[in-house]
């Protein structure tokens, strides 16, 4: 399968814990993002990587959110200290630059419940 | 900041029928992005219009992009009950090419 893969695609934590979650995007893609979309609303725009630079940053982002990308392939998403408020889908797409065409791929998410 | 708007919520069709969805930015847009989620699924890319006024097809699927860049429609003739889902649009600016902001989606139903 050459689409996004994120990984786990369920997590059920305790509030207070942290939690880490994984993407994988197309080979060839070198741009990456992380949304987080809760039930009957839109992907909410979380960060965007090109190669391993982080691009940009919702303001509405928490501290306790971080996002890397090492060496411009997979992407890991950490969630420091989680709150019930931070359930959601989180989504992973790719995309590449040399089209100028900048439609995003989205992976299948990480399903986070926090109890 | 920037907010993208989309009107309706709900839409609920008969098969065969047609229908129109509405998207408004409270900002000039440097382009408009159309996704399709089904049920379960996830956001699958369907279209990006870039110049004023543009117009796209795609099969029984017309896109509009406003004049001033700041509204966009999605119009489905003939529905079907493959067309079921909740269809996005998502808008960036110029100086934030990267960032896309999404509507909350209009979810339809048809009936047959």
């Amino acid at each position: 399968d050459t689409g996004v893969s994120q990984d786990p695609r369920h997590k059920i934590t305790k509030r207070g814990q942290n939690v880490t979650f994984r993407c994988d995007p197309i080979s060839e893609h070198n741009r990456l993002y992380w949304y987080r979309q809760t039930l009957g609303q839109g992907p909410e725009f979380l960060t965007y990587f090109q190669n391993e630079a982080q691009l940009e940053k919702s303001r509405l982002l928490s501290d306790r959110f971080s996002a890397e990308r090492p060496k411009g392939s997979f992407s890991t998403l950490e969630i420091q200290r989680t709150e019930q408020g931070d359930s959601a889908m989180y989504l992973c797409a790719s995309s590449y630059s040399g089209t100028g065409l900048n439609e995003q791929f989205f992976g299948p998410g990480t399903r986070l419940t926090v109890l | 900041g920037q907010q993208v708007m989309q009107i309706p919520q709900y839409q609920h069709v008969q098969e065969g029928e047609d229908f129109t969805t509405y998207c408004n930015s409270s900002t000039t847009l440097s382009n408009i992005q159309w996704y399709k989620q089904r049920p379960g699924g996830h956001p699958v890319f369907l279209i990006q219009l870039v110049k004023s006024g543009e117009v796209k097809k795609q099969k029984r699927l017309t896109f509009q992009f406003g004049e001033a860049k700041k509204n966009s429609s999605l119009h489905i003739t003939a529905t079907q009950t493959t067309d079921v889902g909740t269809y996005f649009c998502a808008g960036s600016t110029t100086d934030s090419w990267g960032k896309l902001q999404f509507g909350a989606g209009t979810q339809v139903v048809v009936t047959p």
